[in-house]
């Protein structure tokens, strides 16, 4: 399946410092979505990166696509106490109608 | 400019009954998809709507059942509920159906069944 599953589970950083965090799928992919949810909310889109791409940025997020590797990373320099969510990958086929969503990486940002 | 709206945004309902969860899609965009999403689990596909029809449907009972409207507005139906609907239900909509676009999510309606 298209399913991503993101790793670490959950993560604790001191607010300042960079946040990685891994998605490994099974499937080919045209595109892969990564989303932050904060407790209680709707998932808010960040980055949509393609499969022909290998990086992509936006403010202080990069996300990194390798497809031979079947991987993704989101990486969040000079984390804040707001960037605490979880954070979900979702790799699709442009013909798929859905999303398919692992478990996500809780984040804690500690002031 | 609204983005996705749901509504309730919450609601208590006992074992049996029937619920009905409304959602209307960010403006200009015309394809409506359902999520559940229960406590520690990422979102679980439950059925997008594009053109008022069912596009494609994911791993959910028929008592889950849904409704687009001409004005692209969705809402989805579960009958004889069960304690494991308890959940939270988002409403995603994108400009286009399919996968290859950002979906635009509500903040959901949270389901709690007694």
């Amino acid at each position: 399946s298209q399913q991503g599953e993101e790793d670490p589970q959950a993560l604790s950083i001191q607010e300042g410092e960079n946040a990685t965090m891994n998605c490994s799928y099974k499937t080919s992919i045209n595109n892969l979505q990564w989303y932050r949810q904060n407790s209680g909310r709707g998932l808010v889109h960040l980055i949509l990166i393609r499969s022909n791409e290998r990086e992509k940025h936006s403010g202080r997020l990069r996300v990194t696509l390798d497809t031979s590797k079947k991987s993704s990373s989101l990486l969040i320099t000079a984390s804040r106490a707001a960037d605490t969510a979880s954070y979900f990958c979702a790799p699709a086929m442009d013909s798929s109608y859905k999303l398919i969503f692992g478990s996500g990486t809780r984040l804690l940002v500690r002031p | 400019d609204a983005g996705v709206t749901q509504s309730p945004t919450h609601l208590i309902k006992t074992r049996g009954q029937q619920v009905t969860l409304r959602c209307s899609p960010k403006s200009g965009h015309d394809t409506v998809s359902w999520y559940q999403q229960a406590l520690g689990q990422g979102p679980q596909f439950i059925f997008q709507y594009y053109e008022e029809e069912e596009r494609q449907r994911g791993n959910f009972p028929d008592r889950f059942s849904g409704h687009q409207f001409p004005n692209y507005s969705s809402e989805l139906n579960v009958n004889a509920l069960l304690l494991g609907d308890s959940a939270l239900y988002l409403c995603a909509s994108s400009p286009h159906q399919g996968a290859k676009q950002p979906q635009h999510f509500g903040d959901g309606t949270r389901l709690s069944i007694l």
